[in-house]
């Protein structure tokens, strides 16, 4: 089946810096990738979309100067928290679906990393 | 913002068929429900999804209403591994073809032995 490999799987890093984070579909094609934060005992809350070859599209509420997404492939996406904060401490996960050309692989679901935990001290 | 609701919580004891319910009665006619769930740290799993006939693969049965505005996720015979926040999602269409999956707050299942 397909897999998403995202790392690293956790971080620790000081307020004010930057920590990127990678998301890589490693069998398939993604043209499309998505990057979710879930704060604990709370759901998943999509951050923004992310789209090979162009901007990524967040969503309302997610700083897009703070959150850089790049998604300079087909298979590898990256997010980047800058200036960190102990309130961007969180699980991120993303999540990929196959290209679509075809009904099939429009509806086809998405598969996910197995998340990065960030904690900023 | 997602477009099902589910029971906050369950209970099912080892060995015994979890049932898991789902409304979803905004649902359109051509968008598909997704079953997902999340073992504790770790990132969402995919386990079925379906348009309007009932489909069952290795991991799980869903049955979905006539009228499309509720599912049932069957886990068979439950076993303590299928202890997870279980979500039911139905995409999110937006312009231009593109589409997105919003998680509502799912059910935490626990599997009692």
């Amino acid at each position: 089946g397909a897999v998403v490999s995202q790392h690293p799987s956790w971080v620790i890093c000081k307020s004010g810096t930057s920590v990127k984070i990678e998301c890589r579909s490693l069998d398939f094609q993604a043209t499309t990738m998505f990057w979710y934060r879930q704060f604990p005992k709370q759901s998943l809350m999509l951050m923004a979309t992310s789209n090979e070859g162009s901007k990524a599209t967040y969503e309302q509420g997610v700083e897009k100067d703070k959150f850089l997404i790049n998604h300079a492939s087909l298979t590898l996406s990256t997010l980047t928290v800058t200036s960190a904060h102990p309130e961007d401490s969180s699980f991120y996960i993303c999540s990929a679906r196959t290209s679509w050309d075809s009904e099939s692989s429009y509806n086809s679901p998405l598969h996910f990393g197995n998340g990065t935990r960030l904690t900023v001290t | 913002d997602a477009k099902t609701t589910q029971p906050p919580s369950m209970d099912c004891a080892e060995g015994r068929a979890a049932n898991l319910p789902c409304n979803h009665s905004t649902i359109s006619g051509n968008e598909y429900v997704y079953w997902y769930r999340q073992i504790h740290s770790q990132g969402p799993q995919y386990i079925i999804h379906g348009l309007k006939n009932n489909e069952t693969n290795e991991m799980a049965s869903l049955i979905i209403t006539e009228d499309r505005k509720s599912s049932t996720l069957i886990l068979p015979h439950a076993t303590l591994r299928d202890t997870a926040v279980y979500y039911c999602i139905v995409r999110v269409e937006l312009s231009r073809g593109a589409q997105k999956l919003v998680f509502g707050q799912g059910t935490r299942l626990t599997i009692n032995p």
